[in-house]
């Protein structure tokens, strides 16, 4: 079972370049995260959406953009990618409704900015 | 959400049973109590949610506290595998908003 795959696994970019990561679940579920984490840290959530083409700030969505387009993919694009994102991203996906459904994490995207 | 407090590391013997606390002390009537690990590299999974009633699962236990304002998650055996970050985390029992992560504790498991 795939779940939720996240693509590329690692990634380094130069100050100003940009990127699109992907996040592909193949469990149909509406809801779907990114999210970042930084060392030491807890994860932080970035956007998020609720369903096929809407969107949501998290914590801490300035310099990010995201976008939904089908159901399964869930991209998080960096236009002008800055050291401070230099981080480990995580994309995570649910069925909405009550409490008791988990989130479903990736194994995550590790980006460095020089 | 509301938080909840959890000590940064705690250390145990393999094969010995360990519980992991969490403070709560604000939390709402609607709250469930989740807990989530996240082993090295990896992303976070499930571990097991509750409200009010103690809780097992084939992962773990989950002991809530009568008034709710505390919670222990028990590992019954801990193996080396289970050396990871644990958070407890509090979600409306709507579970509509996303979670969200303090910086959990540490688990080191001695073989």
């Amino acid at each position: 079972n795939a779940g939720v795959t996240q693509t590329p696994k690692f990634r380094v970019l130069k100050t100003g370049q940009s990127m699109t990561l992907l996040c592909a679940q193949d469990m149909n579920h509406e809801y779907m995260y990114w999210y970042r984490q930084d060392p030491g840290m807890g994860l932080r959530l970035i956007h998020y959406s609720v369903g096929e083409g809407t969107t949501a700030k998290g914590e801490v969505p300035d310099g990010y953009n995201v976008s939904r387009l089908k159901k399964q993919n869930f991209l998080l694009g960096l236009e002008s990618a800055a050291p401070s994102q230099t981080s480990v991203y995580f994309c995570a996906s649910r069925e909405p409704g009550q409490t008791r459904q988990p989130q479903h994490f990736g194994d995550g995207t590790r980006l460095s900015i020089l | 959400d509301a938080k909840t407090t959890q000590p940064n590391s705690m250390e145990s013997n393999e094969e010995e049973p360990v519980h992991l606390p969490c403070n709560h002390s604000t939390i709402s009537g609607t709250d469930y109590i989740h807990w989530y690990r996240q082993l090295p590299s990896q992303g976070p999974e499930y571990v097991i949610h509750g409200l009010t009633s103690n809780v097992n699962n084939r992962m773990a236990s989950l002991a809530i506290a009568e008034d709710r304002k505390s919670s222990t998650l028990i590992l019954h055996r801990a193996t080396l595998r289970d050396a990871a970050v644990y958070y407890c985390i509090l979600r409306d029992y709507s579970g509509n908003t996303p979670l969200v992560f303090g910086k959990g504790t540490r688990l080191s498991v001695i073989a």
